[in-house]
């Protein structure tokens, strides 16, 4: 999707928190933002979806902001096989998922 | 933990030929997806499948593709006459329901058109 756009790489430190950025400034008030991320030769990977508020699951955090044109995936503490591409996405009523540009995430040792 | 498949994992074909790429969804998954993902590029929707029936398509899915479920556990995605540009990792996905539900998607058919 042309208007899911996010950072191409970050590098961060293993047990480092890490912020995944994504603009989605065109999103309707009934598109859902998933996140999703994909490992090397696999399908995509669920990782965690909202509305309006914040939310937290075991793997991560998805903050939104207050007028949803942005959201950030925060891992609390990465590690080596965080490393992946992160698609942030966007949901629409009809269950399409329109997948932003993905943002190449690299873990340091 | 069950998990949608596919196969074949790799197909080779030449321009101008048919291919059916098949995928078995998650058994209790009453929604369907087909996306596809150009090297390098991000995943595209292709096409949701609910009830037997197309419920959502892109503008990627024209009259060339074709979606089908044959029996209670495959999911088909055809290609009628395959174009270079058809090459591509094709992926499967499937959803319980549509409303806020997660997608589990497969691990891919990687086409390739020569």
């Amino acid at each position: 999707d042309a208007k899911t756009t996010q950072p191409n790489s970050m590098e961060s430190n293993e047990e480092e928190p890490v912020h995944l950025p994504c603009n989605h400034s065109t999103i309707s008030g009934t598109d859902y933002i998933h996140w999703y991320r994909q490992l090397p030769s696999q399908g995509p990977e669920y990782v965690i979806h909202g509305l309006t508020s914040n939310v937290n699951n075991r793997m991560a955090s998805l903050a939104i902001a207050e007028d949803r044109k942005s959201s950030t995936l925060i891992l609390h503490r990465a590690t080596l096989r965080d490393a992946a591409v992160y698609y942030c996405i966007r949901k629409n009523t009809g269950n399409q998922f329109y997948f932003g540009t993905g943002t190449s995430l690299t873990v340091i040792p | 933990e069950p998990e949608v498949t596919q196969t074949p994992s790799h197909q080779v074909t030449q321009m101008g030929q048919e291919v059916i790429l098949r995928c078995v969804p998650i058994s209790n998954h009453l929604y369907f997806y087909w996306y596809r993902q150009i090297l390098g590029q991000k995943v595209e929707f292709l096409v949701s499948f609910y009830n037997n029936e197309i419920s959502e398509k892109s503008e990627i899915f024209d009259d060339q593709f074709s979606v089908e479920r044959p029996d209670g556990s495959n999911f088909t995605l055809k290609i009628r006459s395959t174009k270079l540009e058809d090459s591509a990792m094709y992926f499967c996905a499937s959803s319980e329901d549509t409303f806020i539900d997660t997608q589990y998607f497969g691990p891919g058919t990687r086409l390739t058109v020569l």
